[in-house]
């Protein structure tokens, strides 16, 4: 079963806007990463969160992990046309050598 | 550099029929592995291999099988395609472990996608 689920499920936005993404799951992790996913092509890695950590920011995204509560959001700042895509969180359990992918956000950025 | 390959791109295959999907990387990573990707889904994971002439089971390994030969391909076989296997297929390669928790070695580095139709 799949461990990560996001919401929304779907976001339109202005262009400029911040757009943020959460991420929930159900099961003690090692770490949790974030891809993107632009239409028809494979997925590309964002950023990676361990479990002792608590945010950390890649150029225009920020990631939060809350271990007590499960959760993770990816927030993305002035966002662009270029956005546009389908964004996955995706968690590895401890001593866990896969990595478990959520259903995905998919974001539309208006212009 | 040419990263993550898969052959095909497309394929469409009749009930029964067979075949092989190819997943090279020239990043000399240790680990490789196989996704299924549905409408609405995120990617679930077929099987993987942690190292040259190994394998193991996903989360979804039913229908399909995977042979690691040599450490730079990892092959995923159908034996008798079914129309529930019609999907988007990804393969994917890190340099290390995903349980390090490292963002240098164990990212994992996507192919393009094989979009495969079984009738």
């Amino acid at each position: 079963s799949q461990q990560g689920e996001e919401d929304p499920q779907a976001l339109s936005i202005q262009e400029g806007e911040n757009a943020t993404m959460n991420c929930s799951y159900k099961t003690s992790i090692n770490n949790l990463q974030w891809y993107r996913q632009n239409s028809g092509r494979g997925l590309v890695h964002l950023i990676l969160i361990r479990s002792n950590e608590r945010e950390k920011h890649s150029g225009r995204l920020r990631v939060t992990l809350d271990t007590s509560k499960k959760s993770s959001s990816l927030l993305i700042t002035a966002s662009r046309a270029a956005d546009t895509a389908s964004y996955f969180c995706a968690t590895v359990g401890r001593g866990d050598d896969k990595i478990i992918f959520g259903k995905g956000t998919r974001l539309h950025i208006l212009p | 550099n040419a990263g993550v390959t898969q052959t095909p791109k497309f394929r469409v295959l009749k009930t029964g029929q067979s075949m092989t999907l190819l997943c090279a990387q020239d990043m000399n990573h240790e680990y490789m592995y196989w996704y299924r990707q549905d409408p609405g889904m995120g990617l679930r994971l077929i099987h993987y291999s942690v190292g040259e002439g190994t394998t193991a089971k996903g989360e979804v390994p039913d229908g399909y099988n995977v042979s690691r030969l040599k450490k730079q391909n990892f092959l995923l076989g159908l034996e008798s395609a079914a129309p529930s296997q019609t999907s988007v297929y990804f393969c994917a390669s890190s340099y290390a472990s995903i349980g390090a928790g490292f963002s240098s070695t164990d990212t994992q580095y996507f192919g393009p996608g094989t979009r495969l139709t079984v009738l």
